[in-house]
């Protein structure tokens, strides 16, 4: 089944204290981005990758760092997260960058504590 | 700056009515989605509307596209329950330079009632 396979699906963890968020398609898709979901803030874009070792800035990229080592997979990584990262994020990738709209992932609550 | 506006952002309507969506948007663009959400979940491609005059349907939802007005509109014809959820446009802003990027619009959330 094609899909975008987020991990872990909740996450309560502590200030500081380093984490990441694995994202995996299997869908062969150039195009890898990362949103995050507030309550009146809408879907904002953390990174995208236009392919593997090409990652981009969003609108919200302060205090996340991404990778694209290969095709599949795109991890979010909060090196030092504060509760100001407590959100839903969402996983998404599309063939490339305009082409078919987003498959998205099932998203990771995230709450910091 | 660049935006994606819907409207309305709350809407509760009768099971058995018709009403519409609306997205407009403020910059060029011949390229525009429909997801769905419903509550805790993620999100699901409805409609890829790829040229101006687009319009695709799809049970009781039916999209379209003008690009000269850039404007969508998601239409619902006789709603039932199970259309409740929270619907996005987005808006795909075609490159320049490096520039590259999809808008969300910020949701109108539907709720359909008996």
């Amino acid at each position: 089944e094609a899909q975008v396979t987020q991990n872990p699906r909740y996450l309560i963890t502590v200030t500081g204290k380093k984490l990441t968020v694995t994202c995996s398609q299997n869908m062969n898709h150039e195009y890898m981005s990362w949103y995050r979901q507030d309550p009146g803030l809408g879907l904002r874009q953390i990174y995208y990758s236009m392919n593997v070792e090409v990652t981009d800035k969003g609108d919200v990229p302060e205090g996340y760092k991404v990778s694209r080592k290969e095709k599949r997979n795109f991890p979010l990584i909060l090196e030092s997260p504060s509760p100001n990262q407590t959100s839903l994020y969402f996983c998404a990738s599309s063939p490339r960058q305009g082409r078919g709209g987003y498959t998205f992932g099932s998203g990771t609550r995230l709450t910091v504590v | 700056e660049l935006k994606v506006e819907q409207n309305p952002l709350f809407l509760s309507m009768q099971e058995g009515k018709n009403y519409t969506i609306y997205c407009n948007y403020s910059t060029t663009s011949d390229r525009l989605y429909w997801y769905r959400q419903d509550p805790g979940k993620s999100l699901e491609s409805l409609f890829v509307l790829l040229s101006n005059g687009a319009v695709k349907q799809e049970g009781r939802l039916m999209a379209s596209l003008d690009t000269k007005a850039r404007l969508s509109t998601l239409h619902i014809t006789a709603a039932v329950h199970d259309l409740s959820a929270t619907y996005f446009c987005a808006v795909d802003i075609p490159p320049k330079t490096s520039y590259d990027k999809v808008i969300f619009g910020p949701g109108t959330s539907l709720s359909v009632i008996p």
